[in-house]
């Protein structure tokens, strides 16, 4: 159990354009999602955390206008990504928590965004 | 405030050798740790997790780590390694609600 898929695994888009990022919880009902960037040979930062129902609390220097985070329900969270720019590309992870303040995080497979 | 200092961004062990990542925390409350690996172009894949329970932690494929409380160590051992082991790995520590990861060590294993 606690399987977390995202889709699209990868994409390409053009600079100036929006791309949206689905995160779901296959198995259970997920309280709470984070959303993760990783650079290349990088570790992983944490962008935001979103609880269903609620706006997501988004980490210092992480442009809110820019990655639009949406947690409609227990099951699904999406991040928008607008107006693209090359320096967006970046591998994208979300993860899952079943309860809130639960310590253990499921993580989905990852999205490869590169804005040419 | 939490973090993880991961020593050795790069770690190269021949095949059947013991393999050892370090892992170091800073925590103001009673840590939960864990590893986690990262094979190119996937998501984390948790190895194991320590939660106050047994120090001694035994994960998946072999692994296992030491909660070491004197000296805020968690490191990552594998008494015999296998070519299937190369990848990247993360330590990380939990506050009950945000997971701070250290930098990553790859794994290599030479034939």
């Amino acid at each position: 159990g606690a399987v977390v898929s995202q889709h699209p695994s990868w994409v390409i888009c053009k600079s100036g354009t929006s791309v949206k990022i689905e995160c779901r919880s296959l198995d259970f009902q997920a309280t709470t999602m984070f959303w993760y960037r990783q650079f290349p040979k990088q570790s992983l930062m944490l962008m935001a955390t979103s609880n269903e129902g609620s706006k997501a609390t988004y980490e210092q220097g992480v442009e809110k206008d820019k990655f639009l985070i949406n947690h409609a329900s227990l099951t699904l969270s999406t991040l928008t990504v607008t107006s693209a720019h090359p320096e967006d590309s970046s591998f994208y992870i979300c993860s899952a928590s079943r309860t809130s303040g639960s310590y253990e995080q499921y993580f989905g497979p990852g999205t490869r965004l590169t804005v040419t | 405030a939490q973090s993880v200092t991961q020593l050795g961004s790069h770690v190269s062990v021949s095949e059947g050798a013991l393999v050892l990542l370090r892992c170091n925390y800073s925590s103001s409350v009673p840590p939960y740790l864990f590893w986690y690996v990262q094979y190119p172009n996937q998501g984390l894949q948790l190895l194991l997790k320590y939660t106050s329970a047994a120090t001694l932690v035994k994960g998946i494929n072999g692994f296992e780590a030491e909660f070491k409380k004197s000296e805020t160590s968690f490191h990552l051992t594998k008494p015999s390694a296998h070519m299937s082991d190369a990848a990247e790995y993360f330590c990380a520590v939990s506050d009950q609600e945000k997971l701070t990861f250290g930098t990553g060590t790859r794994l290599t294993i030479i034939p």
